[in-house]
Formats: C-alpha cells, sequence, structure tokens
C-alpha cells in the first residue's frame, strides 16, 4: 500500500485566498484524522471521521475551517479565507485501531 | 497547564549513547502509551506502544511508564546518526485512535 497520501506538498498563498487540501486515506482504513502542527503549538487534533462521518470537529479553530469526507477514500480541508496565522503543516492520519498512520504533510504559507 | 508535557529540547548526543526522552502528564485516565518517531519533512510513525504502567522493549527502544508519577520514558540504547529525529510522545485514554494526545516532541540529534 502506498499509505496516507496527501497534496498537495507545499502551497504558498496570499491572505484571503480559499485553500483546499487534499487527502487519500490507507484502503481499509475507517477512520481519518486531520491535524495541524506548529513549533508554538505542537501537534493538534482539527477533525476527525469515523466510517466518513466528521465525529469530533471541536479541534476546527474557526468557521473559515471546513473538513468533508464523500467517501472512504478521499477527504478535503479548506480554508476559506485563510490568514497567515494558518501557516502551519497539515496532516493527514487514518487508522483501523489504535495506531495513526500519517502523511507526509501538506506545508502551508499564507503571506 | 497542557495535559501532556515535554522537553522540546534540542538534545544533542555522541554516537553510541544512551538516550533517555520523558513526558509527564496529568491525566490519570491515560491508560495507552506511545511514542511517535517524526523524521524531518516527514509524518510522525508509532514506535512503540504500551499499556498501563511497565516496561516494553523493542530491539535498542525501551518504553517505561510509571503511572503512579504520571511519567514515561523512552530509552535508546546504542544510539545511531539515523536515530536523528523529532520524539512525540503520545497517549490516550481508550486503545482508539480518536483520543490521542500528543506532546510538544524532543528533537534529538547524533553527532557520528
Amino acid at each position: 500500500d502506498a499509505g496516507v497520501i496527501q497534496s498537495p506538498r507545499h502551497e504558498v498563498t496570499e491572505m484571503g485566498q480559499e485553500v483546499t487540501l487534499r487527502c487519500k486515506p490507507i484502503s481499509g482504513h475507517n477512520s481519518l484524522f486531520w491535524y495541524r502542527q506548529t513549533m508554538m503549538r505542537g501537534l493538534e487534533l482539527l477533525i476527525y471521521f469515523n466510517n466518513n462521518v466528521p465525529i469530533d470537529d471541536s479541534g476546527m479553530p474557526e468557521d473559515r475551517f471546513s473538513a468533508k469526507m464523500p467517501n472512504a477514500s478521499f477527504s478535503t480541508l479548506k480554508i476559506q479565507p485563510s490568514e497567515p496565522r494558518d501557516s502551519a503543516v497539515y496532516f493527514c492520519a487514518s487508522s483501523f485501531d489504535e495506531e495513526l498512520f500519517f502523511g507526509e504533510g501538506s506545508r502551508l504559507t499564507v503571506l | 497547564q497542557k495535559e501532556v508535557e515535554q522537553d522540546p529540547g534540542p538534545l544533542s548526543v555522541p554516537e553510541g549513547a544512551i538516550v533517555s526522552l520523558n513526558c509527564t502528564y496529568s491525566n490519570s485516565a491515560f491508560q495507552y502509551f506511545m511514542w511517535y518517531r517524526q523524521y524531518s519533512r516527514k509524518g510522525p510513525e508509532l514506535l512503540m506502544y504500551t499499556y498501563s504502567s511497565g516496561n516494553k522493549e523493542d530491539g535498542r527502544f525501551t518504553a517505561q511508564v510509571d503511572k503512579s508519577s504520571k511519567y514515561i520514558s523512552l530509552f535508546i540504547r546504542d544510539s545511531q546518526p539515523s536515530d536523528s529525529a523529532t520524539y512525540l510522545c503520545a497517549m490516550s485514554p481508550y486503545s482508539s485512535a480518536s483520543k490521542i494526545i500528543f506532546g510538544s516532541g524532543t528533537r534529538l540529534s547524533i553527532r557520528p
């Protein structure tokens, strides 16, 4: 299996623009997680899905952030409008038990 | 106070040294304890997974949990340059991945 696949790997955008990050989880995994990692705050859980249904979105910072999982093999995290403080590495992870399998991350820079 | 505290380092040791990485936590409900390793510009990967108190050994790595002190450790014996990475402790009250809380990570560098 190729592992969790994220795109884009790098994104540089200007404040106010819409950003869409994409994730393909490992086939057969029933849970999908979006994390954000910064130097200041470490690794924070934004939202997780179980069987394509959002279960806990309490970590989503504000209404500018939204996530969808239309099917078992695809998820998106959207930021609209983006702000400089959203600059971070965004990780997608999938799981079928207690272990998280992370993608390589999407590094977002908002100017 | 954060639920999980971890010294960010950086920690630099010579090759072959024994490395000790530590975390403290405040939530007594945590039962499952993990160490994830994260190489530069990569995602974290699970290194060790333990349940409740005690020791677990896997090759050069030993994970130790002391629930009475709310303290966990990761020991690396005969450290190698390839061990240079950020090590994140993580813990959860359940065996599910949905409630994992991560430490901020300790950056480790092994000097050849």
